[in-house]
């Protein structure tokens, strides 16, 4: 069975500053991956997916990850935080398909200092 | 993208009534919709995998009695969570998608509170 792991629960960086948040998964095939944002008492938004191809992979509000298969990692990068950025992220790993279930890391928890 | 809306987005309800949770794929079809459950500061947990016209496929340790879903339509799935008790307290989202090689969109979620 695929599993995922986010090994920071939670994360503060400053505005403006870098981020980067890892996703670790285990699967024996190629895995789909996914990253989502979850603001307080809402639903999730997709971030960016990684299906094939270019292993660095562009997001929605300045996002993007990199697939590396040899670390079976696919974490999420951003060169410049806003504080609006701040949210619960999700890493997610599918098979056999993009809409297929998904099996969900345990979250990272960002905060934002301005 | 595609929008999947949950409805309603906050529930309280007694202790032994039954809820419906609907969702729906407003602006597609969606052949299959999952149903997942988040407890407090933690992720995901897919409860079951429902597929338009036939029975849900509920992951292990989920009771099919008493987590209902019925997706009659391609367009909407229902969860009713029955004989509600205060340990099914959680936010439940619904995800759609309209084939088996493209992604899932989620909806906003349902806050549920049995009292």
């Amino acid at each position: 069975a695929q599993s995922v792991t986010q090994p920071d629960i939670h994360i503060t960086v400053s505005e403006g500053a870098s981020l980067e948040l890892r996703c670790n998964y285990s699967y024996g095939a190629t895995p789909y991956l996914f990253w989502y944002v979850q603001s307080p008492g809402q639903g999730l938004q997709l971030l960016l997916k990684y299906f094939s191809g270019d292993t660095l992979v562009q997001g929605i509000k300045g996002f993007e990850a990199e697939f590396k298969r040899s670390q079976s990692s696919f974490n999420l990068r951003k060169p410049s935080v806003h504080w609006s950025d701040a949210a619960e992220y999700f890493c997610a790993v599918g098979f056999t398909g993009g809409g297929n279930k998904l099996t969900f890391g345990t979250g990272t928890q960002l905060k934002v200092e301005l | 993208g595609a929008v999947v809306s949950q409805h309603p987005s906050r529930v309280i309800c007694k202790s032994g009534t039954s809820v419906k949770i609907e969702c729906r794929s407003l602006d597609f079809q969606a052949t299959t919709m999952f149903w997942y459950r988040q407890f407090p500061k933690q992720s995901l947990m897919l409860m079951a995998t429902s597929n338009e016209g036939s029975k849900a496929t509920y992951e292990q340790g989920v009771e099919k009695d008493k987590f209902l879903i019925n997706h009659a339509s391609l367009t909407l799935s229902t969860l009713t969570v029955t004989s509600a008790h205060p340990e099914d307290s959680s936010f439940y989202i619904c995800s759609a998608r309209v084939s088996r090689n493209t992604e899932a969109f989620f909806g906003q979620g349902t806050r549920l509170t049995v009292v």
